[in-house]
């Protein structure tokens, strides 16, 4: 399967502590995505990477959360002194851009995160 | 601030009938409108999409009819079948911006 991958599939953690999450998206990529979605809801713009640089964060993205993409590859959320709030499914997703069109963007199955 | 308002919530449709799920958006610069179809405990998955361009496009029992004036489309399945159970959600992106997706759809096909 050469889709997108995440690790973990689940996250429980207490509250406080820090937790990180990876993304492993479609090799041939060059953009990757972060979205968080809670129950009943419709997937929410976290933050993006073309190659290695973070070009666009939501105000969604508070300073407890990092992303980081290190050479145009694999990226990692990471989120600090968690709080029950962040509790929800963190999705990654990745797509190829060149002009003049973009390819889709195809989701990974998430990494679903509680916070107790 | 929704940028894609997404209805029904939820819809129920008798198996061999006909699912329509309605999407309008504000932004006239989204440029491609895909469809996502997500199960349980799975990511979204792309159904359909359509460009501005066009009016409409079909997909085997999926259909997209775009409607550019009223900043409206919609998803039509026909035949819905109990496999088509998910929730559905319409989106929008234009150039470089992230998609933004609505609030999503659960239908349930019955038997």
């Amino acid at each position: 399967d050469t889709g997108v991958s995440q690790d973990p599939r689940h996250k429980i953690t207490k509250r406080g502590q820090n937790v990180t999450f990876r993304c492993d998206p479609i090799s041939e990529h060059n953009r990757l995505y972060w979205y968080r979605q809670t129950l009943g809801q419709g997937p929410e713009f976290l933050t993006y990477f073309q190659n290695e640089a973070q070009l666009e964060k939501s105000r969604l993205l508070s300073d407890r959360f990092s992303a980081e993409r290190p050479k145009g590859s694999f990226s990692t959320l990471e989120i600090q002194r968690t709080e029950q709030g962040d509790s929800a499914m963190y999705l990654c997703a990745s797509s190829l851009v060149s002009t003049p069109n973009n390819s889709p963007l195809h989701f990974g199955n998430g990494t679903r995160l509680t916070v107790t | 601030q929704q940028q894609v308002k997404q209805s029904p919530q939820s819809l129920i449709v008798q198996k061999g009938g006909i699912s329509i799920i309605n999407c309008a958006y504000e932004n006239t610069a989204f440029d491609y409108f895909p469809w996502y179809q997500q199960f349980p405990g799975k990511g979204p998955a792309l159904l359909i999409a359509i460009r501005p361009d066009v009016s409409e496009k079909k997909e085997g029992r999926f259909t997209i009819s775009f409607n550019k004036s009223a900043k409206q489309f919609s998803l039509h399945i026909m035949d819905s079948q109990p496999g088509d159970s998910a929730t559905y959600f319409c989106a929008a992106i234009s150039g470089n911006t992230p998609l933004v997706f609505g609030k999503g759809t659960r239908l349930s096909v019955i038997a």
